[in-house]
């Protein structure tokens, strides 16, 4: 199985700041013959289903706030907010679609300062 | 729109089966894969298993022995049975459509259901 790490578990920022946050695969993402990475990224809010925020490491879905940036290759990814504002208050999960078991990251709790 | 919407019991006795059902709207089942995620309470996301368009299923190997995933088109609805349940499978579940394709992302979530193995 792909097991897939982030960090750190939980960070509290102020709104207007950058955040980042790091997930990291057990064995690479990147698919050779499409040159794609098959990570995508989550965001779960206090009592809500996780919406879609990121697929293909690094682009966003449709309707999602081009505050939210998804970067990396291979192993190492990053989801990046570049000024956080307070409905940003979730937990993001990375999810590896490369191979089955399907798996996500643990989760990366962002609080507001 | 696409939609999804879990039902099933919210207690369940240790050592019993769980029966759930999704209800999908706005696509058709043999177009799109229909999976499941659960959570337990203030833990992370596990995918449980998938059931694709052309009627092929998947399985986490960690719940294979004791997970069925089935579906009947004609009603747009996706089933979720896992036996031996324990104390430990309780969760909120999810299903989630996928994008398209087999390795794909989970485009669409439904609300989750809230699962307790208790006596």
């Amino acid at each position: 199985d792909i097991v897939m790490t982030q960090t750190p578990s939980s960070q509290a920022v102020s709104a207007g700041e950058k955040v980042t946050m790091s997930c990291k695969s057990s064995q690479s993402l990147l698919y050779n013959e499409n040159k794609k990475n098959y990570l995508a990224w989550y965001q779960q809010k206090p009592g809500q289903s996780p919406k879609l925020l990121i697929y293909w490491a690094s682009t966003r879905e449709s309707g999602v706030p081009d505050r939210f940036i998804g970067s990396g290759s291979g192993t190492d990814f990053t989801l990046t907010i570049s000024s956080v504002q307070a409905e940003d208050l979730a937990v993001y999960y990375c999810q590896q679609y490369y191979n089955f078991p399907l798996t996500f990251g643990s989760g990366t709790k962002l609080e507001i300062k | 729109q696409v939609q999804l919407k879990e039902s099933g019991p919210g207690l369940v006795q240790p050592s019993q089966t769980l029966s759930l059902t999704c209800t999908v709207s706005g696509f058709s089942l043999t177009s799109y894969d229909v999976h499941w995620v659960r959570q337990p309470p203030g833990k992370g996301l596990e995918w449980m298993g998938g059931i694709w368009g052309d009627g092929s299923t998947a399985y986490n190997s960690a719940l294979k022995s004791r997970l069925s995933i089935s579906r009947d088109t004609s009603k747009s609805q996706v089933f979720l049975k896992m036996n031996s349940l324990q104390t430990e499978d309780t969760a909120i579940y999810f299903c989630t459509r996928n994008s398209g394709g087999y390795y794909s992302w989970f485009a669409y979530w439904g609300q989750g259901t809230l699962v307790t193995v208790s006596s």
